[in-house]
């Protein structure tokens, strides 16, 4: 069975300030895809990224960047110089690439980040 | 361009109602999901169909029911509504020969049993 865990419950930080967002996955395939999507307030799921397990180059666009662990299984997502924006729910979430996968999705708890002015 | 839409927004079901949870999308997907998401908690798949008359249990599909009869829609329904239904609800969509595409989801279903 397929498992993500984000330890993180709830962060807070100030403005402008770093923050990352842990997640650690269990899966026993060898080919998966790993993603990461933002609820604001307003409750949509907004889709931010997708890695392949093959692929373990981090990936920086604008002020977000993740950086994938297959050694450790972890898939950590930083917002640099985070803003009041930013303030929502992320969700990590893992589906296999088996033909039989379907492309369901596992997700993680999630994890609320404050952003104070 | 709407993507998947969802109806209703908000709901207020009595125990033991019934209702059904629309869900359409206009992106010619084959593949459809549904998913609940309780407080503090991720998402949970429900049901999900790989197109047209093909459909199958996810996680936690007791007390629900889906059919697809068109690759548009794909309809959730609640028989006997439970206060342990009370959830927000997500339909997604995504078009996969693997599993590489994201989900695209609506916008949600904020549904309490009373």
């Amino acid at each position: 069975a397929q498992k993500v865990t984000q330890a993180q419950t709830e962060i807070s930080v100030v403005e402008k300030e770093d923050v990352t967002l842990d997640c650690v996955y269990e899966t026993r395939d060898t080919t998966y895809y790993l993603f990461w999507y933002k609820q604001p307030p307003s409750g949509e799921l907004v889709f931010l990224i997708r890695r392949n397990s093959f692929d373990e180059q981090n990936e920086i666009s604008g002020r977000y960047s993740w950086n994938f662990q297959k050694s450790t299984s972890s898939f950590n997502f930083t917002i640099t110089a985070s803003q009041v924006v930013d303030s929502a729910v992320y969700f990590c979430a893992l589906c296999s690439a088996g033909g039989t996968s379907y492309g369901k999705l596992t997700f993680g708890q999630g994890t609320i980040l404050t952003v104070h002015p | 361009n709407a993507g998947v839409t969802q109806t209703p927004k908000f709901r207020i079901l009595k125990i033991g109602q019934s209702m059904t949870l629309q869900c359409t999308q206009d992106m010619n997907h084959n593949y459809m999901y549904w998913y609940r998401q309780d407080p503090g908690m991720g998402l949970k798949l429900i049901y999900y169909s790989v197109g047209a008359g093909i459909t199958d249990k996810g996680e936690v599909p007791n007390g629900y029911n889906v059919s697809r009869s068109t690759t548009e829609d794909f309809p959730l329904r609640l028989e006997l509504a439970a206060p342990s239904q009370t959830s927000v609800y997500f339909c997604a969509s995504s078009s996969q020969s693997n599993s590489n595409q994201p989900q695209h989801f609506g916008d949600g279903t904020r549904l309490s049993i009373l």
